[in-house]
């Protein structure tokens, strides 16, 4: 079935340094990638995606890449602040469907 | 995210109990849909919905049951088939191949 890998589980990131972490998904279908944020007890909230039509995307200090043929997909936060520590979740949707299948997250930890 | 209301934001169910989640958005989405969120588990999809009367199983239906009667309305049952409830609940909507919108959560526990 489809299934969405995520790693690290758990990051930690000196202030002012990259981050980067990293998914892959199964189905080859799959065609619309976003990424998630989520802050302690609150909703997830998108913070960039990208379409199966595109290799890169950047918004300020974040960015996505894609890399369909090894159905692979990382986000990249440079200069990173305290503001970044999260949990942040890729996820996978598929062309058939509206069905979108999450990763199991990544914790950030942006050291002082 | 304001269009989108999850109610209650605490509940608490007794063994044996069915429960109801409530979502209501007013973002005219067509699709609606139902995830569950345990620490270190990510989100796991319960029942997703397209369109008005119609609904789909996801990754862990068992033990949960959905309607769809209305666009703006999709509200999850916790049933008492569901032994082990206690997580938090996420209903989000969104228009076809355009991102998803989160409710703010419903936090269940048993008594």
């Amino acid at each position: 079935g489809e299934n969405v890998e995520q790693h690290p589980s758990t990051l930690s990131v000196q202030e002012g340094d990259s981050a980067v972490i990293k998914c892959t998904y199964s189905d080859s279908a799959s065609n619309y990638f976003p990424w998630y944020k989520q802050e302690l007890g609150k909703r997830p909230q998108l913070i960039i995606d990208i379409r199966s039509n595109v290799g890169e995307k950047k918004d300020q200090r974040i960015a996505v890449t894609l890399n369909k043929t090894a159905k692979h997909f990382s986000l990249h936060i440079t200069e990173t602040q305290p503001e970044d520590s999260a949990v942040y979740f890729c996820a996978a949707r598929l062309n058939r469907d509206d069905k979108i299948i999450f990763g199991k997250g990544t914790r950030l930890h942006i050291l002082p | 995210d304001g269009g989108i209301t999850q109610s209650p934001k605490y509940l608490f169910r007794k063994e044996g109990q069915n429960v109801t989640l409530s979502c209501e958005q007013n973002l005219n989405h067509d699709a609606m849909y139902w995830y569950r969120q345990d620490p270190g588990q990510g989100l796991r999809l319960i029942y997703y919905s397209q369109i008005v009367n119609d609904f789909q199983k996801g990754d862990i239906a068992e033990g949960y049951s959905v309607s769809r009667e209305k666009k703006e309305s999709f509200p999850l049952t916790v049933t008492s088939a569901q032994k082990n409830p206690t997580a938090f609940y996420l209903c989000a909507s969104s228009v076809y191949n355009q991102p998803q919108h989160f409710g703010d959560g419903t936090r269940l526990s048993i008594l």
